[in-house]
């Protein structure tokens, strides 16, 4: 199975500023058909999973643009250019390009 | 507007069988994937697997297989999983979400059923 590991486990940041979250697979998530199905979810609490960013950079529809997607290969970064305080919540990757298809352990943005 | 709508609450005890289900509406349910994702109590998300509704095509994650049935009727656009022999384990929320092609991400979710089994 393709281990997803995601850091840090905690974001604390402050509203207005900048956050970032890691995602590294134990193995390349390139498929044979040259697409990298690296997905990015935000569960807010109390909700269900919500798509945010899919194959690495496609910002899913409605999702503010604040929220971008990038890297290759192994590496995967989400950001946020400027926190809300709707962005509260744990943000997921998770990875679609081979089966059991598998997810990170997440990160949980807090507001200071 | 694509909806997933899934079953209620469920409480049963250990030993129990039980069919959860998750139905879709608003656009090609047969020709579409429907993936079934679990979360335990205060914990992340993990894959249990994925049905094709057009031929049935299934397939379960590992630390899954053999303990649960992911099936579908696509005459009635409905999902369903299920289990013979509940665990104290097994209670969680679970979560389907359809997936346009065979890999590609899950981009819309229902709002998830709570299974708890308790003696």
């Amino acid at each position: 199975d393709i281990v997803m590991t995601q850091t840090p486990l905690s974001s604390p940041v402050t509203l207005g500023q900048p956050a970032s979250f890691s995602c590294r697979s134990s193995q390349s998530l390139v498929h044979s058909d040259g697409s990298t199905y690296l997905s990015w979810l935000q569960q807010r609490p109390g909700q269900p999973p919500r798509l945010l960013i899919y194959k690495i950079s496609s910002r899913f529809s409605g999702v503010p643009a604040r929220f971008t997607g990038s890297g290759a290969g192994t590496d995967f970064t989400l950001k946020i250019s400027r926190v809300e305080a709707e962005d509260v919540g744990v943000y997921y990757c998770m990875q679609t390009t081979q089966f059991p298809y598998t997810f990170g352990q997440g990160t949980k943005l807090e507001i200071k | 507007e694509v909806q997933l709508v899934q079953s209620g609450e469920e409480v049963r005890k250990p030993g129990e069988s039980l069919k959860i289900s998750c139905k879709g509406s608003a656009y090609s349910f047969t020709n579409n994937w429907i993936g079934w994702v679990r979360q335990m109590p205060g914990k992340g998300l993990e894959w249990m697997g994925i049905i094709f509704p057009v031929d049935s095509d299934t397939r379960y994650s590992p630390s899954f297989q053999g303990h649960v049935t992911i099936s579908a009727d696509k005459s009635i656009n409905t999902a369903y999983l299920q289990w013979t022999g509940l665990r104290a384990s097994d209670t969680a929320i679970y979560y389907c979400a359809r997936g346009v092609n065979r890999n590609s991400q899950f981009d819309s979710w229902g709002l998830g059923t709570l299974v708890t089994v308790s003696s």
